[in-house]
């Protein structure tokens, strides 16, 4: 156990549904982040929180909503995803941003959901 | 722009030989280097990372990787593999001018062979 948690572990959803993924960290860490895994494909960052601010959205499409409300805690809303939107998305934490120094941007990662769009 | 190669989809290696996983980086600034496995159904783990300084680093279950600036690259070895190595292995590099920019290679999958 990495101290990162993700509910749910698997969620299919219909095109029109709106769903959301939580993440959890356990870890006392200040940043988080969302990742999106898809076969073959590198990892793509989707969105970076420190201190509950948004500091990273990396071009990603509005149907993608995340939510901070503290530094445990990170959602991801969604709504009226795209088939291409299937993935597993990954929620990762650190003790903060790089340039702090030691191991303060080692990310520390849940075991992630995987989302099935139909 | 930036990004991150790793030249092969997947790396069989026999129980006991020594493995390379390659990794290629393209970065502004001075590049924070890691790499991390996947396990079956789990999340990543990190395994090591460099920053600066020695161009071996020393990380997790006997891996280490070699910094080479002139070729850009941060190759991932162990001097004898084990089966219990078989996973999926990432590199990532962290942006040195713009610390909330990560990028990942698309994996390397190691089997590792009794």
């Amino acid at each position: 156990e990495t101290g990162v948690t993700q509910t749910p572990r698997h969620l299919v959803m219909g095109m029109t549904n709106k769903k959301s993924l939580k993440c959890e960290q356990h870890l006392g860490h200040n940043a988080m982040y969302w990742y999106k895994q898809s076969a073959k494909k590198p990892l793509e960052l989707m969105f970076v929180y420190n201190f509950k601010e948004q500091t990273e959205n990396n071009s990603v499409p509005s149907r993608f909503s995340p939510e901070c409300p503290n530094s445990s805690h990170l959602f991801l809303h969604l709504h009226t995803l795209q088939p291409e939107d299937s993935a597993l998305y990954l929620c990762a934490s650190s003790l903060g941003l790089a340039g702090a120094g030691g191991n303060t941007d080692t990310q520390y990662f849940g075991p992630g959901t995987r989302l099935t769009v139909l | 722009a930036q990004s991150v190669a790793q030249p092969e989809d997947q790396v069989n290696v026999a129980e006991g030989n020594p493995l390379t996983v390659k990794c290629t980086y393209s970065v502004s600034g001075n590049p924070y280097l890691f790499w991390y496995v996947q396990y079956p159904n789990r999340g990543l783990q990190f395994l090591l990372k460099y920053i600066t300084g020695d161009n071996l680093v020393k990380g997790s279950y006997g891996f280490e990787a070699e910094f080479n600036k002139s070729q850009t690259s941060f190759h991932l070895k162990k001097p004898s593999a084990l089966v219990s190595d078989s996973a999926l292995y990432f590199c990532a590099v962290r942006d040195g001018d713009n610390f909330n920019k990560f990028y990942f290679g698309s994996g390397t999958k190691l089997n590792v062979k009794p």
